[in-house]
């Protein structure tokens, strides 16, 4: 069966100091895998999404980039935080060639950057 | 942008009542989803609805779709504590590799 890891489950960072939040997925091959963030009591907003590697789409402009250097590793990144960056993040994965399918959740990471 | 709008933001019932959420959308869609969140958990994927379908069922679950109101509702049965969550729809739109989640209800079954 597949599983989605993702640590760490819990960071606090200062302000201005980098990030590398890292998401691994099991039991499957060449899955779509994506980024979102969860600000409290709010819906996910999607940040990236990948079809393959070295592949990354973003959604929108930010602080954060994303990186796929293996097939089923995910990988969030920041050079410099903001107190902005703060909230809940999500990596998940499908098995389509869309994102139009049934997406599967990590159990997260929540962030605080202070 | 989020695209789905749940109705209600929060809902409060008591154990055995049936919970009725609702998903308000604004242009065609591809397919629906409803996803359940614990708290500072992950989203558990509960059932996706596509735009030819009008209801769908699995276990105490029932979700309806009316594409001519683009609105959606999720009907939990005979509630349980344990289904105490938020509840998510994401919509998925025609030529468009995106999937768009509303806000979230906030269901809490008393015991």
């Amino acid at each position: 069966s597949q599983t989605i890891h993702q640590w760490p489950a819990t960071l606090v960072q200062p302000v201005g100091s980098p990030l590398s939040l890292e998401c691994t997925v099991e039991g499957t091959s060449n899955p779509n895998l994506y980024w979102y963030r969860q600000a409290a009591g709010r819906g996910l907003q999607l940040l990236f999404y990948s079809v393959g590697i070295g592949q990354i789409s973003s959604e929108v402009p930010q602080n954060l980039s994303a990186s796929r250097p293996q097939d089923r590793q995910f990988i969030l990144s920041s050079k410099k935080l903001l107190l902005s960056d703060s909230g809940f993040y999500l990596c998940a994965w499908s098995n389509s060639r869309t994102l139009q399918e049934t997406q599967y959740f990590g159990p997260g990471t929540r962030l605080l950057v202070l | 942008s989020q695209q789905g709008e749940e109705d209600p933001q929060a809902l409060s019932i008591q154990e055995g009542e049936n919970a009725t959420m609702n998903c308000s959308y604004k242009t065609s869609i591809n397919n629906l989803q409803w996803y359940r969140q614990n708290s500072g958990r992950g989203l558990v994927h509960l059932i996706l609805i596509r735009s030819n379908e009008r209801e769908k069922h699995s276990g105490r679950l029932r979700v309806t779709l009316d594409t001519s109101k683009k609105s959606s509702s999720l009907l939990i049965t005979a509630s349980r504590a344990a289904d105490t969550a938020s509840y998510f729809c994401a919509t998925v739109l025609y030529n468009n590799n995106d999937m768009r989640f509303g806000a979230g209800t906030r269901l809490t079954v008393k015991p």
